[in-house]
């Protein structure tokens, strides 16, 4: 399977707990993207790296959250002091930098924050 | 405020049948993607459209870029009860990032 993955697809964690998420993209990908989407909406913008740079963060993504491509391969999410309000499905995509907006999803981490 | 309006937000339908889902904005887009997405999964890429006007069809699937690059419609023809899902349109806004239109979930029954 070449496609992105995201590990674990489930997270039951009690408030207050520290949480981490791992993405694989696509191989050839230089550019990772991370989404949250709570239940009825649509993904909203995390933050993204090209290659091991993260070149943007959204201000949904508070300084308990850090992301981190170390060699420009995998990804990490990690939340600190997990609250309730951070209970949804985290989305990794991955895409080329010539073509940047086919982005291409996994099939999300769901937390669940009790 | 919202930049990608979608409408109708919930769509239920028998097999069979034709439906058309909008997705619209007040800024003009370099390119839209419409997404599916099931329950409990990512969403999955059907098609990109980067041309005012254009046209493209992905077997009963029809999708249309509007001439001034501010809306898109997604039309399927006699649909079918593996087409329900969420169907999201998106748009690169500002740098790369996607912003995602409100989505329009789609019930086929058999």
């Amino acid at each position: 399977d070449t496609g992105v993955s995201q590990d674990p697809r489930h997270k039951i964690t009690k408030r207050g707990q520290n949480v981490t998420f791992r993405c694989d993209p696509i191989s050839e990908h230089n550019r990772l993207y991370w989404y949250r989407q709570t239940l009825g909406q649509g993904p909203e913008f995390l933050t993204y790296f090209q290659n091991e740079a993260q070149l943007e963060k959204s201000r949904l993504l508070s300084d308990r959250f850090s992301a981190e491509r170390p060699k420009g391969s995998f990804s990490t999410l990690e939340i600190q002091r997990t609250e309730q309000g951070d209970s949804a499905m985290y989305l990794c995509a991955s895409s080329l930098s010539q073509v940047s907006y086919e982005q291409y999803f996994g099939p999300g981490t769901r937390l669940t924050v009790t | 405020t919202q930049l990608l309006e979608q409408s109708p937000q919930f769509l239920s339908i028998q097999e069979g049948e034709n439906l058309t889902v909008y997705c619209n904005s007040s800024s003009v887009f370099s390119s839209l993607q419409w997404y599916r997405q099931e329950p409990g999964e990512g969403p999955v890429l059907l098609v990109t459209v980067v041309t005012g006007g254009e046209v493209k069809k992905l077997k009963r699937l029809t999708f249309q870029f509007g001439d001034a690059r501010k809306d898109s419609s997604l039309h399927i023809t006699a649909a079918q009860p593996g087409d329900t899902g969420l169907y999201l349109c998106a748009g690169p806004y500002n740098t790369d990032k996607l912003i995602f239109g409100t989505g329009t979930r789609l019930q086929v029954f058999p």
